[in-house]
């Protein structure tokens, strides 16, 4: 039973352009919602972060849409760099966070030059 | 560099002996969090520790398997007899838990990297 969903395994964008993950997740309880950067041999690097009190956070580059009816969350990148190019990791906690983290299995991204 | 701290990064076993992971969280973080990622898979949760105690363990296998978190010193996962199912990278994670602020986040080690042979 996978809580959170990641449908699509890797998404190709050209260098410049925007980057869009998405993220699907069942439990109602989720109130925290993370995504994180991975490289091959290195542990997760937290990106950014929203709270289910709010729909949009944004920081640089990088913005996460909640939309809770939905159950549906996505991080846009713009612009992508080909330094981007990892595999994206979206995470749902309950109780603010306070409670261990259920991952996706990941996206990976490649930003073509 | 006040990053998660995870010894060593790569780990070879063979079949029956002991594997021990260890974890030094960032500096004022006092909650730390074990998660295992299989190829190809996201990351899984298996325990999650303060100082001294056990606060959920429900993603570890009742076998084998144990960590703990003493008031001085890393957090270790131990792992008894290990199989070659056990083979995989290993995340510690802490965070803060500070008082007043509504939210957590997680910062990552750089994982421990399993083979079993």
């Amino acid at each position: 039973d996978q809580q959170v969903k990641q449908n699509s395994p890797s998404l190709s964008v050209q260098e410049g352009r925007i980057s869009i993950l998405n993220c699907d997740y069942t439990n109602s309880m989720f109130d925290y919602f993370l995504w994180y950067k991975k490289y091959p041999a290195e542990g997760p690097t937290f990106l950014i972060s929203i709270s289910s009190i709010k729909d949009k956070n944004e920081d640089g580059r990088f913005t996460v849409f909640l939309n809770k009816s939905a159950k549906h969350l996505s991080l846009h990148i713009v612009p992508s760099q080909p330094g981007d190019s990892a595999v994206y990791f979206c995470a749902a906690s309950g109780n603010s966070g306070n409670t261990p983290l259920v991952f996706g299995k990941g996206t990976r991204l490649s930003v073509i030059a | 560099n006040a990053g998660v701290m995870q010894n060593p990064r790569h780990l070879v076993r063979r079949r029956g002996q002991e594997a021990r992971l260890r974890c030094s969280p960032m500096k004022g973080h006092s909650h730390v969090y074990w998660y295992r990622q299989l190829p190809e898979e996201g990351l899984k949760f298996m325990v999650y520790l303060q100082k001294e105690n056990i606060i959920d363990e429900s993603g570890m296998p009742k076998e084998r398997f144990s960590a703990e978190f003493p008031k001085e010193g890393p957090s270790i996962l131990r792992i008894q007899q290990v199989v070659r199912g056990d083979s995989a990278a290993y995340f510690c994670a802490s965070s803060p838990r500070i008082a007043g602020v509504s939210t957590d986040t997680q910062y990552f080690g750089p994982g421990t990297r399993l083979t079993v042979l």
